[in-house]
């Protein structure tokens, strides 16, 4: 079965500390990987897409990292913000239209 | 833009009863989709739309209906609620649903079934 698993599940860090999340999947045809910021009570917001044959991607102070060979993602932030406090999705693409979403980890980041 | 637009924000409903959750967009993309968000869940895809016209199965749709009559629209109608439907709905929408487009997803519906 085609699953997108992310660690932690939950994370605290000081306001200016660095993190990363991970996520690991097992899903076939890949086409593409993303990772999305999920404030509470919003919709998700798309932060990077990767596709196979890409192995960084950065957004501000975000940057994505794929090892398709492992089949793992990291996710990265650095100098952590208040706002950066929101569960972070990581979504893998089977074939065209099927998004498999991952359970997200749930960041708080503190003054 | 207005982006991605979803109403109600809230709904409370009885068992049995049913509803429609609209969402509309303005950015002419032919694929939009709804989604289901449970605790401790990823989300889950419902029904998907390629444009006008055309749907189909997600992950999920057994209790859900959906249809396409305008490119804008995507309503998602629960004909006879049920508790095991209280969640948290988001559409979403993209250009053309290839895989590598960035999708759009809407501020959610708050959905409680008594």
């Amino acid at each position: 079965k085609n699953q997108v698993e992310q660690s932690p599940q939950s994370l605290i860090i000081l306001e200016g500390k660095n993190c990363t999340l991970q996520c690991n999947y097992t899903v076939s045809p890949f086409s593409n990987l993303r990772w999305y910021k999920q404030d509470t009570g919003r919709g998700p917001v798309s932060l990077t897409i990767m596709t196979f044959s890409e192995n960084t991607k950065s957004n501000g102070r975000y940057t994505a990292t794929l090892d398709a060979d492992t089949k793992q993602s990291s996710l990265h932030i650095t100098a952590s913000q208040l706002s950066d406090s929101a569960s972070y999705i990581c979504v893998v693409i089977e074939g065209t239209y099927k998004y498999i979403f991952g359970t997200g980890t749930r960041l708080k980041v503190l003054a | 833009n207005a982006g991605v637009t979803q109403t109600p924000k809230f709904q409370v409903l009885k068992t049995g009863q049913s509803m429609t959750l609209q969402c509309a967009q303005d950015m002419n993309h032919e694929y939009m989709s709804w989604y289901r968000q449970d605790p401790g869940m990823g989300l889950r895809l419902i029904h998907y739309s390629v444009g006008a016209g055309i749907t189909d199965q997600g992950e999920v749709p057994n209790g859900y209906n959906v249809s396409r009559s305008t490119t804008e629209d995507f309503p998602l109608r629960l004909l006879s609620a049920a508790p095991s439907q209280t969640s948290v709905y988001f559409c979403a929408s993209s250009y053309t649903g290839t895989s590598i487009e960035t999708q759009y997803f809407g501020p959610g519906t708050r959905l409680l079934v008594l």
